[in-house]
């Protein structure tokens, strides 16, 4: 089946704009994480969603980054007046719940001039 | 605080060779020890991971060895590749609340010559 799918796959934007970064789970994986990885960097943690809650969101830097998961699948991350320092590729990755293996979407890079 | 420390940052191999990377990790709640494998604008894809109560563990050519009095794991692949070129991340968690938080090395880039 498909894997996780992020869109757009690269995105540049001013700073000061606000941006919405888009993740399709595979499809019965109810666990959702976002990492964001600077270059040359491990990704680091964001927020996990079990279903539609965000069960930890310790890894948002500040109350410009949000995310959604309204219905339990697509989730939705939203940084809010957009700065170069959030300049970085964004990735998603989903799991079943009980399982360690978590699967990787190939992230969305984003560039904030 | 950087949780998890990753050695070396680069790594050359022949073909054939063995290469060996390290990790060592600060907090002793962890209690899973995952490796990932990174292409280029690719995401990170599970490689082989261990859990505490076991010393080694081997796939294929991918070996994790574990030292959990020393805090410190290994990732060898045996009979390097240049298909293995790659970057490589460990990575450790605590497996509570249903939830998988990785924190992750800072990475290696491998590089297998012919």
């Amino acid at each position: 089946g498909a894997g996780v799918s992020q869109t757009p796959s690269n995105k540049v934007t001013e700073k000061g704009k606000y941006v919405e970064l888009r993740c399709d789970p595979i499809s019965g994986h109810t666990a959702l994480y976002w990492y964001r990885q600077s270059l040359g960097q491990g990704p680091e943690f964001l927020i996990y969603f079990q279903g539609t809650g965000a069960a930890d969101d310790s890894g948002l830097p500040n109350d410009r980054f949000f995310a959604v998961r309204p219905e339990g699948s697509v989730s939705t991350l939203k940084i809010q007046r957009t700065e170069r320092g959030d300049s970085a590729v964004y990735l998603c990755a989903s799991s079943v719940v009980g399982s360690d293996t978590q699967y990787f979407g190939p992230g969305t890079r984003l560039t904030v001039l | 605080q950087q949780q998890v420390k990753q050695s070396p940052q680069s790594l050359i191999v022949q073909k054939g060779g063995i290469s060996i990377i390290n990790c060592a990790y600060e907090n002793t709640a962890f209690d899973y020890f995952p490796w990932y494998q990174q292409f280029p604008g690719k995401g990170p894809a599970l490689l082989i991971a261990i859990r505490p109560d076991v010393s080694e563990k081997k796939e294929g050519r991918f070996t994790i060895s574990f030292n959990k009095s020393a805090k410190q794991f290994s990732l060898h692949i045996m009979d390097s590749q240049p298909g293995d070129s790659a970057t490589y991340f460990c990575a450790a968690s605590l497996l509570t609340g249903g939830g998988n938080k990785l924190t992750f090395g800072t990475g290696t880039q491998l590089k297998v010559e012919l």
